[in-house]
């Protein structure tokens, strides 16, 4: 069965840090992309960031570009999202996914985690 | 840069009826890269359609997905109790967008 556990929300000032993990389970992590996607409250879906099964490429939304990074650990089976310079608007709910097999960098999110959250005061 | 319109945006049915939802993007999707999700409250969402068409694993049969170019339906044949919930469509040809939403609550 596959599980994707998410951990690491917390309530951080603005300006802080945060580092996400997602410890993934019941497949061969190597072989899929990995994702966040977040949720603000009473909000929408919105992508945040992609890496690819080898970890060398990586996407990020324009929003969290150049503040956020996502990273890998094949060898754990973990995702990472570590999160600088945090602003009101990060405030959601992080999810954790996996990408399913299309063939290219973009594609559909065919697990999700539970999701964690991260409260930045305004 | 493709936008994702949902209509409408809330949509009331009783138990039994069909829902029929609707997800329109600016520019024409590729290849049908077209997928919907349901998120029921307190819940992570799930992948219900990919490829515009395909169920994902262990989806029931009342739901099915249409469409092509810039026009995408999701057809539920008739509601259960657990699927009144919020629903979003995501397309995933250039970048991954993805639709504000639809919510089917009980009339």
């Amino acid at each position: 069965e596959v599980q994707l556990l998410e951990s690491g929300g917390d309530l951080v000032q603005p300006g802080g840090s945060l580092r996400l993990s997602c410890a993934a389970s019941g497949f061969t992590f190597r072989s899929y992309a990995m994702s966040w996607v977040r949720q603000a409250p009473g909000k929408g879906l919105e992508w945040v960031s992609s890496i690819s099964t080898d970890g060398t490429v990586t996407f990020y939304a324009d929003p969290v570009k150049g503040h956020f990074a996502i990273s890998r650990d094949s060898s754990k089976n973990m995702v990472y999202l570590q999160m600088n310079s945090l602003r009101a608007e990060d405030t959601a709910v992080y999810y954790c996914v996996r990408k399913g097999k299309t063939g290219f960098h973009y594609g559909y999110f065919d697990y999700w985690g539970q999701g964690t959250l991260v409260t930045v005061p305004s | 840069e493709i936008v994702l319109t949902q209509s409408p945006g809330t949509l009331s049915l009783s138990p039994g009826e069909r829902a029929t939802l609707s997800c329109r993007s600016s520019q024409s999707v590729g290849s049908s890269y077209l997928a919907w999700y349901q998120q029921r409250p307190g819940q992570a969402p799930r992948l219900l359609i990919y490829g515009a068409t395909s169920r994902a694993t262990g989806i029931p049969d009342r739901f099915s997905g249409s469409g092509s170019g810039t026009d995408f339906t999701l057809t539920i044949s008739r509601l259960e109790p657990e699927d009144f919930a919020m629903y979003y469509c995501q397309h995933y040809d250039s970048s991954f967008t993805f639709g504000p939403g639809t919510k089917v609550d009980i009339k």
